[in-house]
């Protein structure tokens, strides 16, 4: 398994400002994922970012608004631009350590609240 | 049609029931299963993974994957006030990279 941790772990923000939210995990990993969870809503990938290479991103979701930083094995950055309302939302990272499973491991969560 | 599917409850179950979680999915190029508690304001937590069809066991805990029907299951035997939590399924194949579809999610309460 991996231990992640995520900064911030909430915060609350003005519509049209942005929010970086940083992961980190305490092992190399190629594949970092982001996902989004909104109240009562199961978890919806954003994006996935591996090291060295341009982020994947998901049908409806844009690198303009998600922009991602994969900058080493280690870390990761999702920022949330131009912020309103209805991205106030749960942030999640995971990891996938590798291996012949695909299984991931999940971070604590930002929880963003967009005023 | 959604690829997985979750009811998502809330199950409410009294301490030391039998629980059992389920989830159904349309792609049989599924291969890995797994099953993830998140509890309030956490993140998910991996309980489970499994390859294929077939159970396994690990404690108070069993999945059982069915590939013939397309269905999964976990049960929880002597249910603690403690598993009330979120129960979400995930799966994934070959054909999804290594990316994750999740279910719904089924909110479980377990009375003391």
């Amino acid at each position: 398994s991996a231990v992640i941790s995520q900064k911030p772990s909430r915060d609350i923000c003005q519509r049209g400002t942005s929010l970086t939210i940083q992961c980190q995990v305490d092992s190399q990993v190629t594949m970092m994922f982001w996902y989004r969870q909104q109240p009562g809503q199961s978890l919806t990938l954003i994006a996935t970012a591996n090291q060295g290479s341009e982020a994947t991103y998901e049908s409806g979701f844009v690198i303009d608004k998600f922009p991602i930083s994969r900058p080493n094995l280690t870390f990761s950055t999702l920022t949330v631009s131009n912020m309103s309302p209805e991205d106030s939302s749960i942030y999640l990272c995971s990891v996938d350590p590798g291996g012949a499973t695909d299984t991931q491991y999940f971070g604590p969560g930002t929880r963003l609240t967009v005023l | 049609q959604k690829e997985v599917e979750q009811d998502p409850g809330p199950l409410s179950v009294p301490e030391g029931a039998i629980v059992s979680l389920n989830c159904t999915y349309s792609n049989s190029a599924f291969q890995y299963f797994m099953w993830y508690r998140q509890y309030s304001r956490k993140g998910p937590e991996l309980l489970m993974y499994t390859y294929s069809s077939g159970n396994k066991e690990d404690g108070r805990f069993t999945a059982q994957v069915d590939k013939s029907s397309k269905y999964i299951s976990l049960f929880i035997r002597d249910s603690q006030p403690s598993d009330s939590a979120t129960y979400l399924c995930a799966m994934s194949g070959r054909e999804y990279g290594n990316k994750l579809v999740f279910g719904a999610g089924t909110i479980l309460r377990v009375k003391s």
